[in-house]
């Protein structure tokens, strides 16, 4: 099973809201990754959780907040987005970050900022 | 910086047919994986196939094959006997370091009926 879920599908928010975005995944993946992926362009990585610590942050703008509360599960909190902002967020996880690791993606939230 | 070029911005083929994707990176490390993955319309990133750069054998997956040329830096996928479910985005990637995914700026693949 290589299944990565995320909820919302969509997400529509406006300039002064706070909404969080969910990724779960129950393949005992200790690594988890938020990625960003404007219209026609690809994937770009924002941040990554190993053991549930933030090991790589892409110098995101803080009105990104990740959360990591367990190896199964991982936040986006949005708040005082921007409409450039909006976005197809993609989830993935691998099983750990030795190298080498297969990343495994979610379906991914699409974003509207109003 | 690692980096991937995907010079084919789209390619449209008959069904059943086979077609190649090409994709070069740059790189000066030795040890690397590389990666193909397809997003069909509903966007869900699909692995493809993967390659260990320690490996001399090209990776197969059914009808999908790559052609590693290690020296010349090219990753090319090879779609065998193609189907209309193959018509998706095609991306290549490059894990640099363990964690960062580059992907290159991928290739629209349409396979007509």
């Amino acid at each position: 099973d290589t299944e990565v879920t995320q909820t919302p599908k969509h997400l529509v928010m406006g300039m002064t809201n706070k909404k969080s975005l969910k990724c779960e995944q129950h393949m005992g993946h200790r690594a988890m990754y938020w990625y960003k992926q404007k219209a026609k362009k690809p994937p770009e990585l924002m941040f990554v959780y190993s053991y549930e610590k933030l090991s790589i942050n892409e110098s995101v703008p803080s009105r990104f907040s990740p959360e990591c509360p367990n190896s199964s599960l991982l936040n986006l909190h949005l708040h005082a987005l921007q409409p450039e902002d909006s976005a197809l967020y993609l989830c993935a996880s691998s099983h750990g970050t030795s190298g080498g690791e297969t990343q495994y993606f979610g379906p991914g939230t699409r974003l509207l900022v109003l | 910086a690692q980096t991937v070029t995907q010079s084919q911005p789209e390619m449209s083929v008959q069904e059943a047919e086979t077609v190649t994707l090409s994709c070069t990176y740059d790189t000066s490390e030795n040890n690397y994986y590389l990666f193909w993955y397809k997003q069909p319309p509903s966007r869900q990133m699909i692995l493809v196939i993967r390659q260990e750069a320690y490996k001399q054998q090209n990776a197969t997956e059914n009808r999908f094959s790559v052609n590693f040329q290690k020296a010349a830096k090219s990753f090319s996928l090879k779609i065998s006997d193609s189907q209309l479910g193959d018509t998706a985005m095609y991306f290549c990637a490059f894990l640099q370091g363990a964690q960062k995914l580059v992907f290159g700026q991928g290739t629209r693949l349409t396979i007509n009926p």
